[in-house]
């Protein structure tokens, strides 16, 4: 299964709202889940199952979708939150990623 | 505090061999699948193999098939990736990733990564 992520990347203000999409190449039900991964250090996990939010993670964090089209959405960009964010399925073998976003300040 | 501690990486020469190891803690190790997860330096994360709770699955990325083997040893809380035949795409660094649950019959997400291991095949 191909998850193709969109955008690449993208440029935004403290404050904006940002969305980032993720289509699967075949319906994944809702088994697909976000990370975000900072310079140099490995991903952490901010939704799963499409639209729960992991413990810990900020409530400005959400998750929508099922079958092939999904959506994270950061409801108020923060200075933390620049960052590389990836989508990944878990529905079948073998897991794969989405080729990431990349969220840079404006 | 769960804690996933990747060793082993370092240099070797294309066709050669490496083991790299990761020791869990922190929570009940022979209750869920493990997985390893690669990064060349700048790029995207492509998974690489997944082992269920108690060892009896396996699975490989189509890229490392027939290459790598994955293990564990509940008894010592650590998982382990044999990798034979080493290429240079296989350059990256490997992340030691723990599943919220076990492997049955899906994979459940990446709730724990640990800060990796790099890997590099350069003669």
């Amino acid at each position: 299964i191909q998850v193709t992520q969109s955008p690449s990347s993208l440029s935004a203000s403290v404050g904006d709202r940002v969305t980032i999409t993720c289509r699967a190449s075949q319906s994944i039900s809702s088994n697909l889940n976000w990370y975000q991964q900072k310079r140099g250090k490995a991903p952490q996990l901010l939704i799963y199952a499409a639209s729960s939010l992991q413990s810990g993670v900020p409530s400005r964090f959400s998750g929508s979708g099922s079958g092939t089209d999904f959506t994270l959405t950061i409801s108020s960009l923060q200075p933390e939150d620049f960052a590389t964010y990836y989508c990944q399925q878990s529905y079948s073998i073998p897991l794969t990623f989405g080729g990431g976003t990349k969220v840079e300040i404006k | 505090e769960v804690q996933v501690l990747e060793s082993g990486g370092g240099l070797v020469q294309p066709g050669g061999s490496l083991r790299l190891s990761c020791a869990a803690s922190g929570f009940t190790f022979s209750k869920h699948a493990m997985n390893w997860v690669r990064q060349v330096p700048g790029k995207g994360l492509e998974w690489v193999s997944i082992i269920s709770s108690g060892a009896e699955t396996t699975f490989y990325a189509d890229s490392v098939k027939g290459r790598f083997t994955i293990s564990r040893d509940n008894s010592k809380n650590t998982l382990s990736l044999q990798m034979n035949s080493l290429r240079a795409e296989d350059t990256a660094i490997y992340f030691c990733v723990k599943a919220s649950g076990d492997y049955n019959p899906r994979s459940r997400e990446f709730d724990y990564w640990g800060q990796g291991t790099l890997v590099t095949v350069s003669s």
